[in-house]
């Protein structure tokens, strides 16, 4: 069985402050997503990571990729209050003509203003 | 811009008593799939659905669970007998294609209450 850790679990930070939520995990993945999910909405793609120390920019924030495919981090500069939200890392395997993700459990972002 | 949409946003049933989760993916998606995320667990995987049959379904998706695509637009999930621990929030899902790095569009879910 396939996990993902993701710390922290919850996080409140100040509106400015820079912070990084990690992605962990044993198994080696063909791709990494991070999503975002707001209460009673499902998950939204912000990015997919394939290659293995990819980095990737959105705006203010930063997705990295693992050298070994296995990890992942989300680094946000100069948070605002509307990046509240659960981040969600998910491991994505290719399987026969579809992929399955395997999500992690999130982590709970609030910026305070 | 297209989106995923689920009906009901919220049921209730009885223990016992079959329900049917209703999803419409985007039109030019070939691959669906179902999750669902148990309050203050994971988003899990359950099945993916491409060609009107199942490619992959997880050890969740046991027999009371099935999948169909009963006409070109409409994608649905029966739970046969419903039981207590069926109670989640169950999110529907689409994709083009159906290599990992073709994105996936989540509905807002359908809140199953099993009572």
């Amino acid at each position: 069985t396939q996990l993902l850790e993701q710390s922290p679990q919850f996080l409140s930070i100040q509106e400015g402050e820079n912070l990084t939520v990690y992605c962990n995990s044993s198994s080696v993945f063909s791709s990494l997503q991070w999503y975002r999910q707001e209460p009673g909405e499902g998950p939204v793609l912000l990015v997919t990571v394939v290659t293995g120390g990819e980095v990737k920019k959105l705006k203010r924030l930063t997705f990295q990729f693992g050298d070994a495919r296995k990890d992942s981090s989300l680094h946000i500069t100069a948070a605002q209050p509307g990046d509240t939200g659960l981040y969600l890392c998910a491991g994505a395997d290719s399987g026969a003509g579809s992929y399955q993700l395997t999500f992690g459990k999130g982590t709970k972002l609030s910026v305070i203003p | 811009e297209p989106e995923v949409t689920q009906t009901p946003s919220h049921q209730v049933t009885q223990m016992g008593q079959e329900v049917i989760l209703r999803c419409v993916p985007i039109s030019n998606h070939l691959y669906f799939y179902w999750y669902r995320q148990i309050l203050g667990q994971k988003v899990e995987f359950l099945v993916s659905f491409y060609n009107n049959e199942i490619s992959e379904k997880s050890e969740i998706f046991d027999d009371q669970f099935s999948v169909e695509r009963p006409d070109g637009s409409n994608f649905t999930l029966k739970i046969r007998s419903t039981k207590l621990e069926d109670s989640a929030m169950y999110f529907c899902a689409s994709s083009v294609r159906g290599d990992h790095n073709s994105p996936l569009h989540f509905g807002n879910g359908t809140r199953l209450t099993v009572t």
